[in-house]
């Protein structure tokens, strides 16, 4: 089962624009990371934010976390075409005594020059 | 440090057959997660492998199988391939699979069954 759903599904954007991803998830987390995948390739882990933290910066990048409302975004400053993937928002599910990582169905963000 | 290897990268199988994908993590890692991929039902969790026991399984039929050697290498297996089992499977290590921790992906092997 899906824990995280990313809004839009699909963004495209100029060079220079900011690009904002959301996320919502049903449950409570210890903690919420985005990934990024380039087409038909491995995912890459962009940013990771603590369940008791509200706002993380890693470069370009800034994430929010609003666990009242169960929801995050991701914030891209200044976009680049190489910033062109899918994000995944991904949320720590506590199953059988262990954690595992329940990812979203992803934006497919398209960033033109 | 190398990253985490998947082998082969693409496959091509009919129906009825059976498939071994193998998945190498990053050397130190012992946490191995296995995850199906597909335009409509996006990034499904099927198992993860620490210490060469599973602690943990999706909603897969008993028709996926995977297991860890004791080099943390990993391997999964597909039994009876059906046309839905089309898909890239995605590769994920970590040191410890424990809470907070990042996952490295490999590039993925894509399985085409017709």
């Amino acid at each position: 089962s899906q824990q995280g759903e990313e809004d839009p599904q699909a963004l495209s954007i100029q060079e220079g624009e900011n690009a904002t991803m959301n996320c919502s998830y049903k449950t409570s987390i210890n903690n919420l990371q985005w990934y990024r995948q380039n087409s038909g390739r491995g995912l890459v882990h962009l940013i990771l934010i603590r369940s008791n933290e509200r706002e993380k910066h890693s470069g370009r990048l800034r994430v929010t976390l609003d666990t009242s409302k169960k929801s995050s975004s991701l914030l891209i400053t200044a976009s680049r075409a190489a910033d062109t993937a899918s994000y995944f928002c991904a949320t720590e599910q506590f199953s059988g005594g262990y954690n595992k990582l329940i990812f979203g169905a992803g934006t497919r963000l398209a960033v033109h020059p | 440090k190398a990253g985490v290897t998947q082998t082969p990268r693409y496959l091509i199988k009919t129906r009825g057959q059976q498939v071994t994908l193998s998945c190498s993590p990053i050397s130190g890692h012992r946490s191995v997660s296995w995850y199906q991929q597909t335009p409509g039902q996006g990034l499904q969790f099927l198992f993860e492998y620490f210490s060469e026991t599973q602690r943990n399984k999706g909603n897969f039929p008993g028709r996926f199988s995977g297991r860890q050697f004791s080099n943390s290498r990993s391997e999964m297996n597909v039994s009876t391939l059906e046309l839905g089992d089309s898909a890239l499977y995605l590769c994920a290590s970590s040191g410890t699979g424990g809470k907070g921790n990042i996952q490295y992906f490999g590039a993925g092997t894509r399985l085409s069954v017709l």
